[in-house]
């Protein structure tokens, strides 16, 4: 089954501890992007990877870090994380063409404490 | 700066009403509008899009409308039903694929039985 999947799907953390999401998707896109979501703000993108070892900032980067050393993994790794990151983090991943479907995970519901 | 206003904010409408989203762009780069359907605990999924070169577009009870001289664009749903209660974002971007996706802040769109 194609899909993007997302780990831990719920976390509760304290401030300051690092800690990463990991985002897999198993359809060979060459795009693959985070966004967070909170309420009254939509979606915003944090970081977007056209292809691995390519990494660019998105809307809202500070505080955020990424990384892309296979095609299929794109983690999101809080390297201090404060209470303002508490949010809903979605991964998504397209194939880089102009077919523009972006295919996103279930989610991953953050609180930093 | 937002770049994609929608509204309203929330939305009741009864079965088998019409129920009607709106958004407005700034950027006259963006080529692609997407709509994504959001249902709660799950990741947004595309529901329908449009490229400026046509007016409407249907699937189904679904319809994007476009306006590009307004640079405006908007999603009716006929026939509303209680199953279409989720929340919708309009999102807009450009350049064929490199670009990701700038959402709209979401609509809650609630029908009633």
């Amino acid at each position: 089954e194609a899909q993007v999947t997302q780990n831990p799907r719920y976390l509760i953390t304290v401030t300051g501890k690092k800690l990463t999401v990991t985002c897999s998707q198993n359809m060979n896109h060459e795009y693959m992007s985070w966004y967070r979501q909170d309420p009254g703000l939509g979606l915003r993108q944090i970081y977007y990877s056209m292809n691995v070892e390519v990494t660019d900032k998105g809307d809202v980067p500070e505080g955020y870090k990424v990384s892309r050393k296979e095609k299929r993994n794109f983690p999101l790794i809080l390297e201090s994380p404060s209470p303002n990151q508490t949010s809903l983090y979605f991964c998504a991943s397209k194939v880089r063409t102009a077919e523009e479907t972006q295919y996103f995970g279930p989610g991953t519901r953050l609180l930093v404490l | 700066q937002q770049q994609v206003k929608q509204s309203p904010q929330s939305l009741i409408v009864q079965k088998g009403g019409i129920s009607i989203i709106n958004c407005a762009y700034e950027n006259t780069a963006f080529d692609y509008f997407p709509w994504y359907q959001q249902f709660p605990g799950k990741g947004p999924a595309l529901l329908i899009a449009i490229r400026p070169d046509v007016s409407e577009k249907k699937e189904g009870r679904f319809t994007i409308s476009f306006n590009k001289s307004a640079k405006q664009f908007s999603l009716h749903i006929m026939d509303s039903q209680p199953g279409d209660s989720a929340t919708y974002f309009c999102a807009a971007s450009r350049g064929g694929g490199a670009d990701g996706l700038t959402f709209g802040k979401g609509t809650h769109l609630i029908i009633q039985p």
